[in-house]
């Protein structure tokens, strides 16, 4: 089974503090996602990567960037953390193409920052 | 562009009773459609998802969907729901595989005992 691995499950931090979550997956997949789910919101993609070192803006990247040296694994960054970055941070990965096309996702990390 | 629209963010059925989940898609060009549970403090699981093909599509723990293009819509259901189908269900579209997701707003089922 494809197996996502995120960091922490919780994390409190202060505002003004550069906060770096890690997402690690085991099954070779070219893409990776993070996410920021919200109440209400439902999920929204942060940044995502097609492949080592690349990586694409997604829909509310302000605030955050990210990091792929190696292709299992992609670290989300803030690099000075906020009270409205308070949130659940979801990571997901998937193939690049093929039947298999689904988003695997980890089990998040509940950010909270005071 | 694509979106999705999850009619009802919270929908509480009886135990037994059937479990009928709303999705409305938008996209200029045939999508893939997914729907994902997502159990307290847990990620999200693939429960089933429609690429091509037959429009009825079966996933797990007993849930179906089924594609319609004129309506575009992809509703989900269970025939008779369970205590443990409490979560909340995404429903997901893309327009093609690798690409980005858009995802609804969620919507938390209730099971009354």
């Amino acid at each position: 089974d494809v197996k996502v691995t995120q960091s922490s499950r919780y994390l409190v931090k202060r505002t003004g503090e550069k906060v770096f979550l890690e997402c690690v997956q085991d099954m070779d997949h070219e893409n990776m996602f993070w996410y920021r789910q919200d109440p209400g919101l439902g999920l929204r993609l942060i940044y995502f990567s097609y492949d080592v070192k690349m990586k694409e803006k997604g829909d509310i990247p302000e605030g955050y960037s990210v990091s792929r040296e190696k292709k299992e694994r992609f670290s989300l960054i803030l690099e000075s953390a906020s009270t409205n970055q308070t949130s659940m941070y979801l990571c997901a990965s998937s193939l690049l193409a093929g039947a298999r096309n689904e988003q695997f996702f980890g089990p998040g990390t509940r950010l909270t920052v005071l | 562009a694509q979106s999705v629209t999850q009619l009802g963010s919270h929908v509480s059925v009886s135990e037994g009773a059937l479990v009928l989940l709303r999705c409305n898609y938008s996209s200029s060009v045939p999508p893939y459609l997914f729907w994902y549970v997502q159990y307290p403090n847990q990620g999200l699981q693939l429960l089933l998802k429609y690429t091509t093909g037959a429009t009825l599509v079966k996933g797990i723990n007993g849930f179906e969907a089924e594609f319609k293009k004129s309506e575009t819509s992809f509703h989900l259901t269970k025939p008779s729901a369970h205590m443990s189908d409490a979560a909340e269900y995404f429903c997901a579209v893309t327009d093609q595989p690798g690409n980005q997701f858009y995802f609804g707003t969620g919507t938390s089922l209730t099971v009354i005992p």
